[in-house]
Parts: structure tokens; C-alpha cells; sequence
């Protein structure tokens, strides 16, 4: 049982356009969302993350939407820089019991095009 | 280099002997979590520890595994007696006293072959 699910394992952009990564949940007690980044060969780097009392976190070129209702959430990078290109996940977390426990998306491999 | 480190960064086993997985959580971080990602697949969660205690190990196989964070010393992801699906990255995650807001932070795994 998925409980955290990105749907589309790939996707290509070109650089300086926008980059939106998307991530649905199944679980009603997540309330703590994340997106790490993912380069080949090394661990995955926290990126930003998003409490449920929010429904949007900015980071510089970086921003995450949260829709409670439809139990989904994404992730916009503008611009778009070949440096971008990695895998992202998505993971979440529940703030009563195992506060503790991540659990991960598959992932989504961005690749951006010079 | 403040970092989580693990070691060994690849580790080769024949079927049947032990393999043991190192990690030293980042400067400051009491806290450590061992993850496994198979291929094609997100991570999952194995087992939580903190010094000398080991808080969630739901995440873990029964038999043949065993984490440990001593009171000195990195922590240990021991794996008995491995088999071929044995063979995946280990990731082992540290962070302060876990509380909403606080990211866990991840080295750059152990990825472990069973030949």
C-alpha cells in the first residue's frame, strides 16, 4: 500500500522554464511534507518542506504547494537550471505517533536541458 | 566535514556471511534513522534509534537484522547470514530530537551487493 505517490517517474523541461513536480498522499494523518533531491551515487538533500497549517512554502527558486482537501502537493522550481537535473522525492510525516518516520515517494527523475 | 558519514560507501558480500553498515550522524545530532531503498523504489523506513536505545524498529526484518547507536561509536546496521535481497542502498538519516519543522539530514548510503 502506496501511501505517498508520484505518478510520473520522468519528466523533461527546458532550462529557465518551470519545473513542477507533483505528489499525492493517501494517508490523512500526514501533516509534515518534504522534497528531497536526489543526485546518482550520494544521499538524498533536503530541499524544503511544508507543515499542513500552510498551503505554501517559498525558497528562492523553490516553492511548494500543499492542497489538503485533494491530498496533494507540489513542487515548482523557476527558473529551471541544468544543475536541477536529479531525482526528487516526496515524504511525509505524521505529527502524532511516529513523528519520526518518513515515508518516500518513488521519486520523479527531472531533467533540465540546456 | 559535518555531515553524516557512512561506511563502507560499497560493500560486496557472498551469500550467507554478515555485512555491517557504519553510520557517524551530523555534529550535534543524537538522533539516527536507517532506511533501505531498493531499486526502482523510494526509500523505507527500518529502524530508529538514539543513544543506546532503540525507539522504532518496526521498519525491520526480524531475522537477520540488528541496528545498534552505542554510547560511543557510529551506529551499526548489522545484517546476518545476507541473501541476494539483501542487495540495495542503505541510507542512515540523523536530526536532532525529532519535532515538526525538523528535516532529517541523509549521508550518501552504503550501497550493498550479495553476490
Amino acid at each position: 500500500d502506496q501511501q505517498v505517490k508520484q505518478n510520473s517517474p520522468s519528466l523533461s523541461v527546458q532550462e529557465g522554464r518551470i519545473s513542477i513536480l507533483n505528489c499525492d498522499y493517501t494517508n490523512s494523518m500526514f501533516d509534515y511534507f518534504l522534497w528531497y533531491k536526489k543526485y546518482p551515487a550520494e544521499g538524498p538533500t533536503f530541499l524544503i518542506s511544508i507543515s499542513s497549517i500552510k498551503d505554501k512554502n517559498e525558497d528562492g527558486r523553490f516553492t511548494v504547494f500543499l492542497n489538503k482537501s485533494a491530498k496533494h502537493l507540489s513542487l515548482h522550481i523557476v527558473p529551471s537550471q541544468p544543475g536541477d537535473s536529479a531525482v526528487y522525492f516526496c515524504a511525509a510525516s505524521a505529527s502524532t505517533g511516529s513523528n519520526y518516520k518518513l515515508t518516500f515517494g518513488k521519486g520523479t527523475l527531472l531533467t533540465v536541458n540546456p | 566535514n559535518a555531515g553524516v558519514m557512512q561506511n563502507p560507501r560499497h560493500l560486496v558480500r557472498r551469500r550467507g556471511q554478515e555485512a555491517r553498515l557504519r553510520c557517524s550522524p551530523m555534529k550535534g545530532h543524537s538522533h539516527v534513522y536507517w532506511y533501505r531503498q531498493l531499486p526502482e523504489e523510494g526509500l523505507k523506513f527500518m529502524v530508529y534509534l538514539q543513544k543506546e536505545n532503540i525507539i522504532d524498529e518496526s521498519g525491520m526484518p526480524k531475522e537477520r537484522f540488528s541496528a545498534e547507536f552505542p554510547k560511543e561509536g557510529p551506529s551499526i546496521l548489522r545484517i546476518q547470514q545476507v541473501v541476494r535481497g539483501d542487495s540495495a542502498a542503505y541510507f542512515c538519516a540523523s536530526s536532532p530530537p525529532p519535532a515538526l519543522g525538523q528535516p532529517q539530514h541523509f549521508g550518501d548510503g552504503t550501497r550493498l551487493s550479495i553476490l
